[in-house]
């Protein structure tokens, strides 16, 4: 199974910092990777796919980077609404599907 | 509107059996595989099972494999989760999500939309 690394696990900001979580992987998977958030309680929600392309309907301050084995999703300027858990996730392999541990933006 | 909603979930004692159901609508079913997720209390996400959109593949995690079933009614727009010889570390809140991309495209796809998820507890 390809093995997924998200650091860090957890971070500390505020409204309009920055953000920057990175997922490497075992094994080179080309742009087969994908990103979610998730909120307390709730489903996860897709936000970038293959990499680098934003789903539709999600805010232009999240962008994807990245290819073979080093990945990073950006958070332009940090919004309220934004804190919550980062999953990374393959699908480069054939199944399992792994996801990262997660990174878990804190105020 | 693109839905998914899981339901069946409660509580079980180790050993028994418990069936979840995706309910799907707003899509053409019939051309979309379907994944089961699950997440553990306070753990991250692990994929557990998929049925391609024919239903002429399914996949499981290796923790399942043997005591889990996944199967689909195109007719009914669902996707069914049979799940035997429960065992503790089966607790979980399980998600359904679809493909991104219809005809089970794999490596080019992602899971969207995911359901509300439905708590299965197993304990004794």
């Amino acid at each position: 199974d390809i093995q997924m690394t998200q650091s860090p696990s957890s971070l500390s900001a505020s409204v309009g910092d920055r953000v920057t979580i990175t997922c490497r992987t075992s094994q080179s998977i080309s742009d087969y990777l994908n990103w979610y958030q998730q909120k307390p309680g709730k489903a996860p929600n897709l936000l970038i796919y293959s990499a680098s392309t934003l789903q539709s309907g999600v805010p232009s301050r999240f962008s994807g980077s990245g290819s073979g084995t080093d990945f990073t999703l950006t958070i332009s300027s940090l919004q309220p609404e934004d804190f919550a858990t980062y999953y990374c996730q393959q699908t480069y392999s054939t199944p399992p599907w792994t996801f990262g541990q997660g990174t878990k933006v804190e105020i | 509107q693109v839905h998914l909603a899981e339901s069946g979930g409660g509580v079980v004692h180790p050993g028994r059996s418990l069936r979840l159901s995706c309910a799907a609508s707003g899509f053409t079913f019939s051309s979309f595989g379907i994944h089961w997720f699950r997440q553990a209390p306070g753990k991250g996400l692990e994929w557990v099972a998929v049925i391609w959109y024919d239903g002429s593949k399914k996949y499981y995690t290796d923790s399942v494999k043997g005591r889990f079933t996944i199967s689909r009614d195109n007719s009914k727009n669902t996707v069914y989760l049979q799940m035997n010889s429960l065992r503790v570390e089966d607790t979980a809140v399980y998600y359904c999500a679809r493909d991104g991309r219809s005809g089970s495209n794999f490596p080019d796809n992602w899971f969207d939309p995911w359901g509300q998820g439905t708590l299965v507890t197993v304990s004794s």
